[in-house]
């Protein structure tokens, strides 16, 4: 199975200023199709997931360009240039490059 | 229009059944690989199940902890999909969202919350 792990699971940040969150998975996640099945979700308080980056970087329609997705192979990054208020939550990382899919732990954002 | 619409959650008891749905809308239904993924109170999320198109074989998969008791299945003609669960456990309490997790794009449902207690 593969194994996703998230750095940091806890981060504080100033508001206008950059946060990044890196997740590694423990093998590939290019498919047979060329693809790589790694995906950024964000999860506010008392809200269902949202995806915010699918495919290490495509931006999913109304994710501000704030956001960004990067990496191949293994490693992966979720950057957010100007940290709002409304950014606050849990962010995940997934992958559906193998079955049993799975998910990193999880990284908590919050506003210092 | 929201492309993913869960219904059927509620209160059961240990050792009981409930069949959830999923609602599609939007996207083209029959060629999507569709995921049923759960969220316990205060945790993580966790992937249950999937099941594949029907062109591609329509096979399902299972997580370890329900494999056995849960079963996935789907309605093309209906847009639907579901997810039967049977001997529920009060681990098994949780928001469970139907996602399409390697769409083009991939999309998630607001989810339906399970209670499994006595």
């Amino acid at each position: 199975d593969i194994v996703m792990t998230q750095t940091p699971l806890s981060s504080l940040v100033t508001l206008g200023q950059p946060a990044s969150i890196s997740c590694r998975s423990s093998q590939s996640l290019v498919r047979s199709d060329g693809n790589t099945y790694l995906n950024w979700l964000q999860q506010r308080p008392g809200q269902p997931p949202r995806v915010l980056i699918y495919k290490i970087s495509n931006r999913f329609s109304g994710v501000p360009d704030r956001f960004s997705g990067s990496g191949a192979g293994t490693d992966f990054t979720l950057k957010i240039s100007r940290v709002e208020a409304e950014d606050v939550g849990v962010y995940y990382c997934m992958q559906s490059a193998q079955f049993p899919y799975s998910f990193g732990q999880g990284t908590n954002l919050e506003i210092k | 229009e929201v492309p993913l619409v869960e219904s059927g959650g509620g209160l059961v008891k240990p050792g009981g059944s409930l069949r959830l749905s999923c609602a599609a809308s939007g996207f083209t239904f029959s060629r999507a690989w569709m995921s049923w993924v759960r969220q316990a109170p205060g945790k993580g999320l966790e992937w249950v199940g999937r099941v594949k198109s029907k062109t591609d074989g329509g096979t399902t998969d299972y997580a370890a902890p329900v494999k056995g008791r849960f079963t996935i299945s789907r309605d093309d003609s209906r847009n639907t999909l579901y997810l039967q669960m049977n001997s529920l456990q009060p681990e098994d309490t949780a928001v469970y969202y139907c996602t399409t997790p390697g769409g083009n794009p991939p999309y998630w449902g607001q989810g339906t919350l399970v209670t499994v207690s006595s």
